[in-house]
């Protein structure tokens, strides 16, 4: 079955550090992977995907991810953490046996500190 | 700004109840999709459209209904919910399912009294 894990409830990172957010993957075949950011009273808003191609994706508001085959991994991440990026992150991955579902993790905190 | 727009934005409602959340999107995407949000909690995919025909059905409980007349609308109506059924109700767009992004709305804060 595919699945997705975000092994970190939150990550604290001061600003102007650079930050990681943590997402492994469990799926049959060749993974489709996306990083969704929620901020609060919104819906999520896409941030970046992974479909095929070069492992390093760049996305919005300067964060990329590296789409790691053998470690079966896509960690999110931004060189230099601002306090804007305060938010709920969620990695997804889309199911190969039913290809109209995403399967979200559960999400991490992203709190940075000024 | 979205492009996908859901109202209302809260809804409190007695068990008895029955109500409707609409969502519309402007991006002239073909696929539409209902999820529950609670805490602690993965989001739960509920219904899904494809070209208005309803191609996901994640073993919701008939309570919900969903309704999607064209492309650009879908509709969740509620009846006699319980209160375990509490949470943010998001909608989504893309425009196909397999390899675009979802664009969400800002979702529907539904409590049960």
């Amino acid at each position: 079955a595919q699945s997705v894990a975000q092994p970190e409830d939150q990550v604290n990172v001061a600003e102007g550090n650079p930050l990681t957010v943590k997402c492994t993957y469990s799926v049959s075949g060749n993974p489709y992977l996306f990083w969704y950011v929620q901020y609060p009273n919104r819906g999520l808003q896409f941030l970046l995907k992974y479909i095929t191609g070069d492992n390093l994706v760049k996305g919005s508001y300067g964060f990329e991810a590296e789409f790691n085959k053998s470690q079966t991994s896509f960690h999110l991440k931004k060189p230099s953490a601002l306090v804007s990026d305060s938010a709920l992150y969620f990695c997804a991955v889309r199911d190969r046996t039913n290809t109209d579902k995403l399967i979200f993790g559960t999400g991490t905190r992203l709190q940075v500190f000024p | 700004e979205t492009g996908v727009t859901q109202t209302p934005r809260h809804l409190v409602m007695g068990m008895t109840n029955k109500k409707s959340l609409k969502c519309e999107q402007h991006l002239g995407h073909n696929a539409m999709y209902w999820y529950k949000q609670s805490a602690k909690k993965p989001l739960e995919l509920m219904f899904v459209y494809n070209f208005k025909e309803q191609t996901e059905n994640n073993s919701v409980p008939s309570r919900f209904s969903p309704e999607c007349p064209n492309s650009s609308h879908l509709f969740l109506h509620l009846h006699t919910l319980q209160p375990e059924d509490s949470a943010l109700y998001l909608c989504a767009s893309s425009q196909e399912t397999r390899n675009q992004p979802q664009h969400f709305g800002d979702g529907t804060r539904l409590s049960i009294l």
